[in-house]
């Protein structure tokens, strides 16, 4: 089983400033890679598929890079509504999730 | 538009079954498999199963694998029979249509609010 560890745990920031997230896989896992966003009380949303290409409705300001293990997904300027936990998804057969990182106001 | 809603949720004791089901709506439902999803309270998420969309194909997770079995009605609605209930089963329940349509879990483009399973004696 491929296990995907995030990093920060938990990201203080204000409104406005540059938001990086981190995503390592425990083996290389190409380009199999999603982030979803969960704001609190609510479902998970998709945000990026395959690495890098935003999901329908998706803001710019939100992009994805990386390969082989080591993944990043960055907010560029972060608005009220960002402040979140941020998931990264391993897609095959038995998919598995992060832990998450949290995006809170600073 | 596509919609998601999970039903049956509720409280039951160690060692119960129980099947919560997702409805459907607004896309060719015919034509992408799903998913379950699971959020203990405070935690992050846990893939729990996959089913292609004409049931021929399923997945499960290894905490759930031989408990649980994930169903469809050919149509519009898909379930999770879950047997065995442990405590440590307790969390939100989100079923999560599937993007690709293909054989093998993709990614999840669509979710429901969540039923929740509390296992408790």
């Amino acid at each position: 089983e491929i296990v995907l560890t995030q990093s920060p745990v938990t990201l203080s920031l204000s409104p406005g400033e540059r938001a990086t997230l981190s995503c390592r896989a425990s083996q290389i896992i190409n380009s199999r890679l999603a982030w979803y966003q969960q704001r609190p009380g609510q479902a998970p949303r998709l945000l990026i598929t395959d690495v890098s290409n935003r999901a329908t409705g998706v803001p710019a300001r939100f992009s994805g890079s990386g390969s082989g293990t080591d993944f990043t997904l960055t907010i560029t300027s972060l608005e009220p509504e960002d402040f979140a936990v941020y998931y990264c998804q391993h897609r095959s057969n038995w998919p598995t999730f992060g832990q998450g990182s949290k995006v809170e106001i600073k | 538009q596509e919609q998601l809603v999970e039903s049956g949720g509720g409280v039951v004791q160690p060692g119960a079954s129980l099947r919560i089901s997702c409805e459907a709506s607004g896309y060719f439902f015919s034509t992408y498999g799903m998913h379950w999803v699971r959020q203990a309270p405070g935690k992050g998420l846990e893939w729990v199963a996959f089913i292609r969309h004409d049931g021929s194909n399923k997945y499960y997770g290894e905490s759930v694998r031989g408990r649980f079995t994930i169903s469809s009605d050919g149509s519009n609605t898909f379930f999770l029979l879950m047997n065995s209930l442990r405590v440590e089963d307790t969390a939100i329940y989100y079923c999560a249509k599937d993007d690709y349509g293909g054989n093998f879990p993709h990614y999840m483009d669509v979710w429901g609010n969540g039923t929740t399973v509390i296992v408790s004696s």
